[in-house]
């Protein structure tokens, strides 16, 4: 079963400009990670955020989470051309699968 | 250098013709798993194993097999392939199951079933 989906599926921005993507799971959750992909290659791990946190840094990377609404943001900050791939958070509950939404493409044009 | 390495990166091979995809780590982790991807559907768990001989079905189980003799080895075995397998395979892994630490991926292996 798909517990987290992002939104939005596509986005494309300019560069210098900031993104932010969505992501809305379904179940209760110990922690929530956000990965990035590049082009068909293995993820990546972003940024953990635990359920008792309500907003993370990294860089230029801010992820916030919000359990009353069961969603999570991540916002990428003066994106770069080499911010371009697909997005996907992760919702990780002890004892159960990990489980994936579908993702973000995200596009930073020059 | 950690990582997570799979074999092969690219796979191309007849219905019915038993293969298997390779996944190897050299981080000591105790949690392995394996994912297929499929455009819109991001990806989804296959099998995962939570220590040496210690496997579940995750997701999507139907039409695979793995085994967890080793603490580095996490085969993932397609006894009878069929097109519908053709996908972006993925072996991941961590050191714990808990959700707690970050999840390592392999590059992935391309399957294409004709």
């Amino acid at each position: 079963s798909q517990q987290g989906e992002e939104d939005p599926q596509a986005l494309s921005i300019q560069e210098g400009e900031n993104a932010t993507m969505n992501c809305s799971y379904k179940t209760s959750i110990n922690n929530l990670q956000w990965y990035r992909q590049n082009s068909g290659r293995g993820l990546v791990h972003l940024i953990l955020i635990r359920s008792n946190e309500r907003e993370k840094h990294s860089g230029r990377l801010r992820v916030t989470l919000d359990t009353s609404k069961k969603s999570s943001s991540l916002l990428i900050t003066a994106s770069r051309a080499a911010d371009t791939a697909s997005y996907f958070c992760a919702t990780l509950n002890y004892g159960q699968n990990f489980v994936f939404g579908p993702g973000t493409r995200l596009s930073v044009l020059p | 250098e950690a990582q997570v390495t799979q074999n092969p990166r690219y796979l191309i091979t007849v219905t019915g013709k038993k293969l298997t995809v390779t996944c190897s780590q050299n981080m000591n982790h105790e949690y392995m798993s394996w994912y297929r991807q499929d455009p819109g559907l991001g990806l989804r768990q296959i099998y995962y194993s939570m220590n040496v001989e210690v496997t579940d079905k995750g997701d999507v189980p139907e039409g695979y097999k793995v085994s967890r003799k080793e603490k580095r080895n996490f085969p993932l075995i397609l006894e009878s392939p069929s097109p519908n397998q053709t996908s972006l395979y993925f072996c991941a892994s961590s050191s714990s199951g808990t959700g707690s630490t970050e999840a390592f991926f392999g590059q992935g292996t391309r399957l294409t079933v004709v």
